[in-house]
């Protein structure tokens, strides 16, 4: 069964930095890009980034751009966000995904894990 | 203000059929295909349509979606009460290089 568990979230203060992990099972995690989207309280999904299966492609909404590093470790079956210079707009669900046949096609995706900042 | 505009809300009686529009431009769902995902209250995501118009696996023929232009439709037949839900379509954008997603259209199934 294909599973994705993400942890590391919390409640970290305006201008903290925070790391995501993902921890994949059930799947040859490196043949699959994944992807990280997040839904602020009571609003709508936001795509944050994507990364290939052999980490050559990266890619980052503009609005964590500088600020949010996506990685990958195929050895652990693991993805990771490292999430700096955080702000009161990040605070979100941050789900972790499986790509599937395009880009913006995710599936199965995590339970998601909560990011707060605030002070 | 999302890239891909969605109706907020939508509702229908149990057995109705019900469409969702997604409408974009043509650095999106013009030049991409269309993902729709449906989220059950306090769930994750889950993967509805691919591709415009393709069910994973497990997915009821029911839920069908189609794309024209430069927008994208969601229909679901025989509704039902479980089928309350938000959905989501999602495209890459050219322009921005990146992934936009609709606003969201909730379901309610009166």
């Amino acid at each position: 069964e294909v599973q994705l568990v993400e942890s590391g979230g919390g409640l970290v203060k305006p201008g903290g930095s925070l790391r995501l992990s993902c921890a994949a099972s059930g799947f040859t995690f490196s043949s699959y890009g994944m992807n990280w989207v997040r839904q602020a309280p009571g609003k709508g999904l936001e795509w944050v980034s994507s990364i290939t299966g052999s980490s050559s492609y990266r890619y980052y909404a503009d609005s964590v751009k500088g600020r949010f590093t996506i990685s990958r470790d195929n050895a652990k079956n693991s993805l990771y966000l490292q999430m700096n210079s955080l702000r009161a707009e990040d605070t979100a669900v941050y789900y972790c995904a499986r790509g599937c046949s395009s880009i913006s096609c995710y599936s199965p995706w995590g339970q998601g894990i909560l990011v707060i900042v605030s002070s | 203000q999302s890239v891909l505009t969605q109706p907020p809300s939508a509702s229908g009686t149990p057995g109705q059929r019900v469409t969702i529009s997604c409408s974009g431009s043509s650095s999106n769902i013009g030049s991409n295909t269309v993902n729709w995902y449906q989220q059950l209250p306090g769930t994750a995501p889950k993967l509805l349509i691919y591709s415009n118009n393709q069910r994973p696996s497990g997915v009821p023929d029911r839920f069908s979606g189609s794309k024209s232009g430069t927008s994208a439709s969601l229909a679901i037949s025989g509704l039902q009460s479980d089928d309350e839900a938000d959905y989501y379509c999602a495209a890459w954008d050219d322009s921005l290089n990146g992934v936009v997603f609709g606003g969201g259209t909730k379901l309610t199934v009166l």
